[in-house]
């Protein structure tokens, strides 16, 4: 199945800095990324649709201006955490479509647990 | 939007059956997935179903029943490693986003 690289796995900062978690489709194009965040025992929850090119479109109640995203090309979206706080440690995940088989599931990256201290 | 419901908890003995519910209220629908969550991991993909019926992968069935906004999943002959979260979720038809329930969490017993 298609793989989506996802890094760093983990990452610890202190309050008031940004954090830059990768996203790379590696054996497929992704014209589509889906960033997730999810709190412990609780589902996951869309954050922002990342499109190669384009602004993304981000979830009601999600700060588009401390959560930036960028898709520069067909393979990478990176989400930024700015000046992240406490409130802001959770485990983000991303996924994507393949372009060229549309008709099934997104892959999902392995996960980014952030810890702001 | 989406609405989706599953049952928060279910426990199983090993080599039992389980059987996780969902069902769900959708503006436009193009599918429905399930996946399996380990503690501190990301999703891992179980099936997908758009049309109704019963898919059947090894140990894992999922079905479909679209006019009843329905669907569950069939973990047979179960094992300790099945001990995770089970996801359901529901995409949208027009912009494909994913939205999941809040997740089943199974626990096999031996």
């Amino acid at each position: 199945g298609a793989v989506v690289s996802q890094h760093p796995s983990w990452v610890i900062c202190k309050s008031g800095t940004s954090v830059k978690i990768e996203c790379r489709s590696l054996d497929f194009q992704a014209t589509t990324m889906f960033w997730y965040r999810q709190f412990p025992k609780q589902s996951l929850m869309l954050m922002a649709t990342s499109n190669e090119g384009s602004k993304a479109t981000y979830e009601q109640g999600v700060e588009k201006d401390k959560f930036l995203i960028n898709h520069a090309s067909l393979t990478l979206s990176t989400l930024t955490v700015t000046s992240a706080h406490p409130e802001d440690s959770s485990f983000y995940i991303c996924s994507a479509r393949d372009l060229e088989v549309m008709n099934t599931e997104a892959f999902f990256g392995q996960g980014t647990r952030l810890t702001v201290v | 939007g989406q609405n989706i419901d599953q049952p928060t908890e279910m426990t199983a003995t090993e080599g039992a059956i389980v059987q996780i519910n969902c069902t769900y209220q959708t503006s436009g629908f193009n599918g429905l997935f399930w996946y399996q969550q380990h503690a501190g991991e990301a999703p891992t993909f179980l099936s997908y179903n758009v049309l109704d019926g019963l898919e059947e992968k090894g140990r894992f069935s999922s079905f479909l029943s679209r006019s009843k906004g329905y669907s569950y999943l069939l973990l047979k002959e179960l094992q300790m490693k099945d001990s995770a979260s089970y996801l359901c979720a529901v995409r949208d038809r027009d912009d494909y986003k994913l939205s999941f329930g809040a997740g089943t969490t199974v626990t096999v017993r031996a």
